[in-house]
């Protein structure tokens, strides 16, 4: 099984609302991730969770906040967001383990749209 | 910096023709791994293959073949008889070194939109 599940599938927002958006895992992955991608662009990182604790953010503004409660699950809170970060939000993850760079395996993502 | 090109932005065929989507890297690292990822119009990124800078040999699984040239810094990939279900984004995707404790970045090419008409 190789599922990674996100919800919610959609998402409007005002930009005064706080929302979350969830990713779940169970195929035991140690390393989880989200990425943002606009239309017609390539998925951009924005954090990187490594045995549950944060390991990368690519200098992503604040009103992004992630959340790794656990190995399997992963949140992104959000929070007076603007229209601009209308975009789809995928989740994904892989082994994580030392040694190798593994593939990653990515949800369907949310559609996020900032009115 | 390591960066994925690909020239093509859009190719359209006829289902059963061949096409090959183009994908060039660079890297100063030894040690790289070089991705493909399909991206139907649901959205959803799928993994294809796998290729690190060891290993040159060539990769068939069904319909799709993956030419890795480390020479030309390429690593292709070729649909044989293309279906009207290929039709999706590719993305090709580049990843240097790994990092304690996580994996590393992907860096990713633009993408390449196949459009299979019946």
């Amino acid at each position: 099984d190789t599922e990674v599940t996100q919800t919610p599938k959609h998402l409007v927002m005002g930009m005064t609302n706080k929302k979350s958006l969830k990713c779940e895992q169970h195929m035991g992955h140690r390393a989880m991730y989200w990425y943002k991608q606009k239309a017609k662009k390539p998925p951009e990182l924005m954090f990187v969770y490594s045995y549950e604790k944060l390991s990368i953010n690519e200098s992503v503004p604040s009103r992004f906040s992630p959340e790794c409660p656990n190995s399997s699950l992963l949140n992104l809170h959000l929070h007076a967001l603007q229209p601009e970060d209308s975009a789809l939000y995928l989740c994904a993850s892989s082994p994580g383990t030392g040694g190798t760079v593994y593939e990653q395996y990515f949800g369907p993502g949310t559609r996020l749209t900032v009115t | 910096a390591q960066k994925v090109t690909q020239a093509q932005t859009e190719i359209s065929v006829v289902e059963k023709e061949d096409v090959t989507l183009d994908c060039v890297y660079e890297t100063r690292d030894t040690t790289y791994y070089l991705f493909w990822y399909k991206q139907p119009p649901s959205g959803e990124l799928v993994f294809l293959i796998r290729r690190n800078s060891f290993d040159e040999q060539n990769e068939i699984s069904g319909r799709y073949s993956w030419n890795f040239q480390k020479s030309t810094s390429s690593f292709n990939f070729t649909i044989t008889a293309s279906q009207v279900v290929d039709s999706a984004v590719y993305f090709c995707a580049l990843s240097e070194a790994f990092l304690t404790g996580a994996n590393s970045k992907l860096t990713f090419g633009k993408g390449i939109t196949l459009s299979v008409r019946p």
